[in-house]
């Protein structure tokens, strides 16, 4: 089955320092990719996915955005953290034709 | 993708069933309906899923309306580790993005 590393677990940024979350997957191959960000007490938004290698959808305009290097990594940045940034991070990874999906432990953001 | 609506909120006691309904009127053909579940500080995990049939796993079972406008997600016995917020998706298979909606908060009293 599928497992999905994120790293770290907590992270405290100052606003206008940049970020990078790191995703990897094991236990499949070319999955879809997304990122989601879950801001205190709200829902799940859907930030970025992908389906491949170079592929990365938009779901959001923000000063966040996404790359895939390799088949199972999924990276997201930003250049300068606003405090609006602030929220737990998930990964997640499914198959090619719709499969659950799996998800990550989460990151949570707090910018100050 | 198809519009969701569930309670915001519902609340039971543990060791007793747990009947969570969604509305999909707006459903297509093609759509499958998945459940996921958010547990406390954690990332969402899939639970179930269907098209047409009621489906059961170790989780939970899914009853499907025979117009498929509606399900429900049942919880046979309740346990404290089921209090979480519980999401209903409907979605064609093969779709490349999942999007949540708000989900019903499961409240369970021991």
């Amino acid at each position: 089955s599928q497992t999905i590393h994120q790293w770290p677990a907590t992270l405290v940024q100052p606003v206008g320092s940049p970020l990078s979350l790191e995703c990897t997957v094991e236990g499949t191959s070319n999955p879809n990719l997304y990122w989601y960000r879950q801001a205190a007490g709200r829902g799940l938004q859907l930030l970025f996915y992908s389906v491949g290698i170079g592929q990365i959808s938009s779901e959001v305009p923000q000063n966040l955005s996404a790359s895939r290097p390799q088949d199972r990594q999924f990276i997201l940045s930003s250049k300068k953290l606003l405090l609006s940034d602030s929220g737990f991070y998930l990964c997640a990874s499914s198959g090619q034709f719709y499969s659950p999906l799996h998800f990550g432990n989460g990151t949570r953001l707090t910018v100050t | 993708d198809a519009k969701t609506t569930q309670p915001n909120s519902m609340e039971s006691n543990e060791e007793e069933p747990v009947h969570l309904p969604c509305n999909h009127s707006t459903i297509s053909g093609t759509d499958y309906i998945h459940w996921y579940r958010q547990l406390p500080s954690q990332g969402p995990e899939y639970v179930i899923h269907g098209l047409t049939s009621n489906v059961n796993n170790r989780m939970a079972s899914l009853a499907i309306a025979e117009d498929r406008k509606s399900s429900t997600l049942i919880l046979h016995r309740a346990t404290l580790r089921d209090a979480a917020v519980y999401y209903c998706i409907p979605t064609f298979q093969g779709a490349q993005k999942l999007v949540f909606g708000q989900g019903t908060r499961l409240t369970i009293n021991p």
